[in-house]
């Protein structure tokens, strides 16, 4: 079963700064099948980024995909107070699998 | 405008079985590429895919929880159903429903969620 492994576990800025959060899958893959989701406490997940790359609708483009292979990067250009969330990578597959997700919290 | 939402009940014991129900608007599931997905996240951790259906009926499944899982659509009533039999306390969670479109390999749309607590 292919692992994705997401890195750093909690990302600690100030608004305005650049994010840059990564997602390593243990195996080889089709950039098609990747995604990046955000999450706020207590709410359903958002789909960001599909493909690799591809803003989702009403995704503004501070929000940016990129990667190739086994090694995936969502950037964020500059923090907005509402960006402050956790953020998933996802694969799909037989199964559709998840990262762990990675935290972004205001410094 | 797509909308799903998930119903069903808060509270299940231990070797029960669970029964959920999305119920959407803003899309038929008979129509060409569209899928509805089920997905849970146990409080605090990541998010786990359960099952898939789509309009063709063709259905996917986690394979570690392949076993114990159904899922079925009521095209006429806008509404999905996935079934989770012999609940544990590990399945404590909120389950989601999502919506999917074939050109786009992530979930598009997702419900608000339903908390589930398996205890005695």
């Amino acid at each position: 079963e292919i692992v994705l492994t997401q890195s750093p576990g909690t990302l600690s800025l100030s608004p305005g700064e650049r994010a840059t959060l990564s997602c390593r899958v243990s195996q080889s893959v089709d950039s098609s099948y990747l995604a990046w989701y955000q999450q706020k406490p207590g709410q359903a997940p958002r789909l960001l980024i599909y493909g690799a790359s591809s803003r989702a609708t009403g995704i503004p483009d501070r929000f940016s995909g990129s990667g190739s292979g086994t090694d995936f990067t969502l950037t964020i250009s500059r923090l907005e107070p509402e960006d402050f969330a956790v953020y998933y990578c996802q694969l799909y597959g037989s199964p559709w699998t998840f990262g762990q997700g990675t935290k972004v919290e205001i410094k | 405008q797509i909308t799903l939402k998930e119903s069903g009940p808060t509270v299940v014991k231990p070797t029960q079985t669970l029964t959920l129900t999305c119920t959407f608007s803003g899309f038929s599931l008979s129509t060409n590429g569209v899928g509805v997905g089920w997905l849970r996240q146990p409080p605090g951790k990541a998010l786990e895919w359960l099952a898939l259906i789509y309009w063709d009926d063709d259905k996917r499944f986690s394979p570690s929880l392949k076993s114990r899982l159904t899922v079925t659509k009521d095209t006429s009533k806008n509404q999905v159903v996935l079934t989770m039999t012999n609940m544990d306390p590990v399945d404590t969670a909120t389950y989601y429903c999502a919506h999917r479109r074939l050109d786009i390999y992530g979930f598009d749309m997702w419900g608000q969620g339903t908390m589930v607590t398996v205890s005695s």
